[in-house]
């Protein structure tokens, strides 16, 4: 079966701190792709970072890394030095082919508070 | 406009009521994508257009739900004979494209909650 598992409910972290945020995945497939949604409380969803299952080298965006485990089928976001700005719900999800046809399938999140 | 429009922001609707939904993409992205997120969940996809054609309905989760987008831009999801149990935040995205080799991130649009009481 396709999914994701982002197995922290709520983190807490201290402005200006690295934090981790868990993802595993479950897929079949040998081609797939993963993706990081921030969704602040205004509810939109904003693309963060992007790994290709064939890409060797970890991702990264500005402040945002991907650490992309294959063999354990992680792909845990690493948000250097963080901002209050940076509180939100974090997504992790896969491009997956379900019934035939590619979707993305989304984890249940974690949210992110920024203490200052 | 900039990015992915959606209204109403906010709409409450007696059970029984039919609801429509707005969706404006990011002008020229070809294919748009329907989400359901219920309260602390992820969004759950529904439905998904490639231009004018629906490629893939499989999420919708009865047939009191359908969507359309007859020019290939401008989609409307409608609820028919609304219950509670619809009660979610309908996302809307666009991408440039979505499909055989390539897949562009999607960009959402801030979603509509609907209440139904």
């Amino acid at each position: 079966a396709q999914k994701i598992t982002q197995t922290q409910p709520g983190m807490f972290v201290q402005e200006k701190e690295a934090v981790t945020l868990d993802c595993t995945y479950d897929t079949s497939d040998q081609s797939y792709g993963l993706f990081w949604y921030k969704q602040p409380s205004s509810g939109e969803m904003i693309f963060l970072i992007y790994q290709g299952s064939y890409d060797e080298q970890n991702a990264t965006e500005g402040r945002y890394s991907l650490n992309f485990q294959k063999a354990r089928k992680s792909a845990n976001l690493v948000i250097s030095a963080s901002q209050l700005g940076d509180s939100a719900m974090y997504f992790c999800a896969m491009r997956a082919i379900i019934q035939g046809a590619q979707k993305l399938v989304f984890g249940q999140g974690t949210r992110l508070t920024i203490n200052p | 406009g900039a990015g992915v429009s959606q209204s109403p922001r906010y709409k409450v609707a007696k059970r029984g009521q039919d609801v429509a939904l707005r969706c404006d993409p990011i002008s020229g992205h070809v294919s748009l994508f329907w989400y359901q997120q219920a309260l602390g969940q992820g969004p759950e996809f529904l439905t998904y257009f490639q231009n004018e054609a629906q490629l893939d309905k499989s999420g919708l989760p009865s047939d009191r739900f359908f969507a359309e987008r007859p020019e290939g831009s401008v989609s409307t999801l409608k609820i028919q004979r609304t219950q509670q149990e619809d009660s979610a935040v309908y996302l809307c995205a666009s991408s440039q494209r979505w499909g055989g080799l390539i897949y562009n991130e999607q960009f959402f649009g801030p979603g509509t909650r609907l209440t139904v009481l």
